[in-house]
This record gives structure tokens, C-alpha cells and sequence, in this order.
């Protein structure tokens, strides 16, 4: 069946340090995946899109990876501040563009 | 900066009863989706829409369900009649059309409780 796994447990971690979060999929193709943010009660924001033929995309603090072998997308946040705390959903296209979200990943930044 | 718009933020029903959601999307933009999220679990596709008719939906999006954009700005959620299980945030998105113009930018949400 297809999967989109994103940990479920939040993630702490201090003020200056990078967070990484992590995106397991499996039985899908898709052409890029991208990266939104989630505040609680808010829609999802976008943050980045990374292509199945690129490896690597960056935003300023955001840095994403695309492993089409290993199934898997990276993204890290560096420097990372308590204004980054949120939740931040993987999602991938197939066929006709629809988004396909996992569940997300809370990341809770400490001052 | 242009944004995805939803109205009303918050609307209560009774089971039963027949809402409509509304959106604003961004006014260049050529696709058109609904989303929903239950609380506590992950955004789930409802429908596309594209050239004045229904590109995909999905197993959720069932008779009870419709989508319509009247104007050349509007794009609205209709429910028929309500069940207890519709409650939960919906969400308007929209994009460009374009090879290279996958991006979906999503509105604020409506938060729907059926009582």
C-alpha cells in the first residue's frame, strides 16, 4: 500500500541548532515533493519544492534533499529559532497534481 | 501579496443541514482544490477543479459533496446534508497552471462543526 511517513513524535530541540526532519514514502513516483509549514488553526504554508531530478534545494535557514532511491526527503532547518516551531508536512503530487500529505512533524524550538 | 481567501472562518450546523464554503483563490490562478483535516490527522484531497469542471476527486468526495465556481473569482464547497463525520477544517488552494507551476498555495481554512 502507499505510505508517507513523517515522525509522529515532536521534535526538540534547542535555539542555534539545525532540525532535521525526515519523509519516508513508499509505493508512489512522484515527480517532487514539497514542504509546508502548519500553524495550529492555520492552513498549510508553502516553504519549498524540490524536484525528482534535482538532490538538493535551498531557501535561506531551509534545506531540502530528494533521495528517489532511498524513497526519502530530508529537510533542515539551521539556525533555527522558537519561531520555527510548528508543524511541518511532507506532501507529494501524483498523476493530476492533487498533494498527498503525511502527517506531519512537530518541531518544537527551545530558547 | 496575493492569498488564498476563505469564508466564513468558523461555521456550526446542524447534522442535516446544507453548508456552502467559500474561497477566493488567487486571481491568476487556473486550478482550484479542496482539502480537509480532521482534528489531530493529516490534510486529506477532496477535489480538483480545472476548466469549469471536476479534474479529481477523491473516495471522500461523494454524492453529498459539490464544487462550483459561479464567478470569475469564487470557488465554493457545497455539503447536502451534513453528518457528524464532515466536521473538521476545509481548505481552499490554488495554483497556476504551467509545467513548472506546481506550487499550491492554501487559504486560512474554514473550521465546520456538525452537532
Amino acid at each position: 500500500s502507499q505510505k508517507i511517513e513523517q515522525n509522529s513524535e515532536a521534535l526538540n530541540i534547542q535555539e542555534g541548532k539545525t532540525a532535521t526532519l525526515t519523509c519516508n514514502y513508499t509505493n508512489y513516483s512522484p515527480a517532487y515533493l514539497q514542504w509546508y509549514r502548519q500553524d495550529p488553526g492555520r492552513g498549510p504554508v508553502f516553504l519549498l519544492l524540490i524536484r525528482e531530478n534535482e538532490k538538493e534545494k535551498r531557501k535561506e535557514r531551509l534545506k531540502v534533499t530528494f533521495d528517489t532511491t532511498l524513497k526519502q526527503s530530508l529537510f533542515h532547518i539551521t539556525a533555527s529559532q522558537p519561531a520555527d516551531s510548528a508543524t511541518y508536512l511532507c506532501a507529494l503530487t501524483t498523476g493530476f497534481q492533487k498533494l498527498v500529505f503525511g502527517t506531519g512533524t512537530r518541531l518544537l524550538v527551545s530558547p | 501579496e496575493p492569498e488564498v481567501t476563505q469564508t466564513p472562518s468558523h461555521q456550526v450546523t446542524q447534522m442535516g443541514q446544507e453548508v456552502i464554503l467559500r474561497c477566493v483563490p488567487i486571481s491568476n490562478h487556473l486550478y482550484f482544490y479542496w482539502y480537509r483535516q480532521i482534528l489531530g490527522q493529516k490534510v486529506e484531497f477532496l477535489v480538483s477543479f480545472y476548466n469549469n469542471e471536476i479534474s479529481e476527486k477523491s473516495e471522500i468526495f461523494d454524492d453529498q459533496f459539490s464544487v462550483e465556481r459561479p464567478d470569475g473569482s469564487n470557488f465554493t464547497l457545497k455539503i447536502r446534508s451534513t453528518k457528524l463525520e464532515d466536521s473538521a477544517m476545509y481548505f481552499c488552494a490554488s495554483r497556476l497552471a504551467g509545467a513548472t507551476q506546481e506550487t499550491q498555495y492554501f487559504g486560512p481554512g474554514t473550521r465546520l462543526l456538525v452537532l
